[in-house]
Order: structure tokens, then sequence, then C-alpha cells
């Protein structure tokens, strides 16, 4: 079975400027996360999708992140608009189960704003 | 709030050296423990897990137990290899979301 599929997998932009990630999950995983990691400390949870639904987004960090899951397949996320501390790895991850230990994860998406 | 705590890097080895990463935890409840590995240009794996007290849960060679009196699930291989040079990260599971310590960069050299 294909992974979970994130791209790109390195972006650098600017500050100010508009950025968007976006995570294939698993085929049927009604589970999908998002984390991410700063500056090479501990990664943290930002959300969690069931379906198209947010189940929980108390990880997000201010409002200009945007999560968005349309149908239930694929989800992106937007930083708009970008500061430098955004910058770190973007970690998707997706479970038919919503238990940890059945999650797949992505390789991940290096955000570098600059 | 729920956090862990793992020993700080990097860590250099020689190949067949014995390897321990220590990690603690701080939870409510009965959370799940895990250690998760990032190979070079790769994502996140799943290394091992236990999901309650004195379980051990090994993979690949490593091995940790869940020690709920000491919060901890320190990890350990005997004989490491070239190929096990990763980031690693202890993690704890609870209410579908996952805690993360900072992750340790382990190099061996051949």
């Amino acid at each position: 079975e294909a992974g979970v599929t994130q791209f790109p997998s390195h972006s650098v932009i600017e500050k100010g400027q508009t950025v968007t990630l976006r995570c294939d999950p698993i085929s049927g995983h009604d589970n999908l996360y998002w984390y991410r990691r700063v500056m090479g400390k501990e990664i943290k949870f930002l959300l969690h999708f069931v379906k198209e639904s947010k189940q929980d987004e108390s990880g997000m960090p201010n409002n200009r992140f945007l999560a968005e899951r349309t149908g239930g397949t694929y989800s992106t996320l937007k930083v708009q608009p970008a500061e430098l501390e955004d910058s770190g790895v973007y970690f998707c991850a997706s479970s038919q189960s919503p238990r940890g230990t059945h999650y797949t994860f992505g390789s991940g998406t290096r955000l570098t704003v600059v | 709030g729920d956090s862990v705590t793992q020993m700080e890097g990097p860590v250099t080895l020689s190949e067949e050296a014995f390897l321990t990463i220590n990690c603690t935890y701080t939870a409510t409840g009965y959370p799940s423990l895990f250690w998760y590995v990032q190979y070079p240009g790769e994502g996140l794996q799943l290394l091992l897990k236990a999901t309650k007290a004195d379980d051990k849960g090994s993979n690949k060679g490593f091995e940790a137990t869940y020690r709920k009196e000491t919060t901890s699930f320190h990890l350990e291989k005997g004989s490491v290899q070239v190929s096990d040079s990763a980031v690693y990260f202890c993690a704890l599971g609870k209410k579908d979301k996952l805690s993360f310590g900072a992750g340790t960069t382990v190099t061996v050299r051949a």
C-alpha cells in the first residue's frame, strides 16, 4: 500500500509570503494528523482530522495557520503570512484507528522562512 | 500537561557498542509509550511500543520497558550498527495525540 505522501519535500519562502503544504494520507484512513518540529526541538501536535472534520485543533499556533481536508481525502496546511519562527519540519500522519499505535507518518516538509 | 524528556544528543558510538537513550515522561492516566526513529531523508517510523506498565517493546534488536514506578521508557540496543544512525524520538500517546521528546541524534561509526 502507498504510504503517506507529503509535498513539497522542501520549501524556502520569504517572510510575509504564503505557503501551502499538502498531505495525502493512506487510502481509507479517516484520521489525519499534522505535527511540526521547530528548530530541532520536540515534535508538537498541531491538529487532528476525522474525515473532513477537525477533531482537535488545540495545537495550532495562531490564526496564520489554516488546515483543510476537503472531502475527507488529502489535507492542506496553509501558512499566511509566514514568519521566521514558522521554519521547521511539518509532518503528516494518518491512521484507521484514532490511537497512537497505528500512525503512519510521511517524510515531512522542511519549511524555511527567510 | 503531558510531556516527555529524553537524553540530549548528539550521541556518537562505534559499531558494536551498547546504546542507551534515556526517556522519562510526565502524564496523568495510563498513556502508551513509543520510540520512533527517523533515518536520514525518511519519515518517522515506529520502532517499538508498550501499552501498559511492565510491557517490553522490542524490534530490530532495540528494547524498551515501560516502567511506571520510575516513569521511564529507556531505549537500549546491545550492539549497534552503522545503519542505526538516525534520530530517535520518545513519545507518549493519549487521547489520539502523541507528545514527543526533543529527539536524540545517534551516529554510529564503522
